[in-house]
């Protein structure tokens, strides 16, 4: 079984300056791991994700993920917020399935709150 | 076409009612899922489809009945709900298993009156 904590319901910051969202994961075999951004009132958009390779991976809107083996971490970050960065904000993983389809496992969620 | 639609997009029913949501993608996509999301929770997984057969169900009460008529479209239907099932309902697809992520609809905002 596979489960995500998101230590942060709630982060408040200032347009501008950077941000961390916590993410930490625990399961018994290898996993994929997603962020996802949720607009009020939409679904789900993937931020980026990490499957292997190099621990730091780059999606879109300027935001960036580090993937921590030996911590079970998969904190999310930005240098530099926008007021547009507001929404809310899910650390996901997955197994690898089988078939076709696989489970994807989500984040309580933090919410984002960029303000002037 | 990169998109998953979701029609309607807010739908009130009441609880002696039955309606279906509607699901659709042409990505090629040969997983689809339907989430129901609370008020300021994640969404949770109800169903999978895996080449248009039921793979998973997650306990879901039988009020709620998923189709899938072909592999480009995927249906909930819904009788007899209760006020607690009012939710956003997601549906998303996905190429493959693990790493490769899904494809979220933008929702139906779904009230039960």
């Amino acid at each position: 079984a596979q489960s995500v904590t998101q230590l942060d319901s709630q982060v408040p910051v200032f347009e501008e300056a950077p941000v961390e969202l916590r993410c930490n994961y625990s399961s018994s075999v290898s996993v994929y791991l997603f962020w996802y951004v949720q607009y009020p009132n939409q679904g789900l958009q993937l931020l980026l994700k990490y499957l292997s390779g190099s621990t730091l991976v780059k999606g879109i809107n300027g935001f960036e993920a580090e993937f921590n083996k030996s911590q079970t971490s998969f904190h999310l970050r930005k240098p530099s917020v926008h007021i547009s960065d507001t929404a809310e904000y899910f650390c996901a993983v997955s197994d690898p399935g089988t078939g076709t389809a696989s489970k994807l496992t989500f984040g309580t969620g933090t919410r984002l709150q960029v303000t002037l | 076409d990169t998109e998953v639609t979701q029609t309607p997009k807010h739908l009130v029913m009441g609880m002696t009612n039955k309606k279906s949501l509607k699901c659709e993608q042409h990505m090629g996509h040969r997983a689809m899922y339907w989430y129901k999301q609370k008020a300021k929770k994640p969404p949770e997984l109800m169903f999978v489809y895996s080449y248009e057969k039921l793979s998973i169900n997650e306990s879901v009460p039988s009020r709620f009945s998923p189709e899938c008529p072909n592999s480009s479209l995927l249906n909930l239907h819904l009788h007899a709900l209760q006020p607690e099932d009012s939710a956003l309902y997601l549906c998303a697809s996905s190429q493959g298993p693990g790493g490769y992520g899904y494809t979220f609809g933008s929702g139906t905002r779904l009230t039960v009156v």
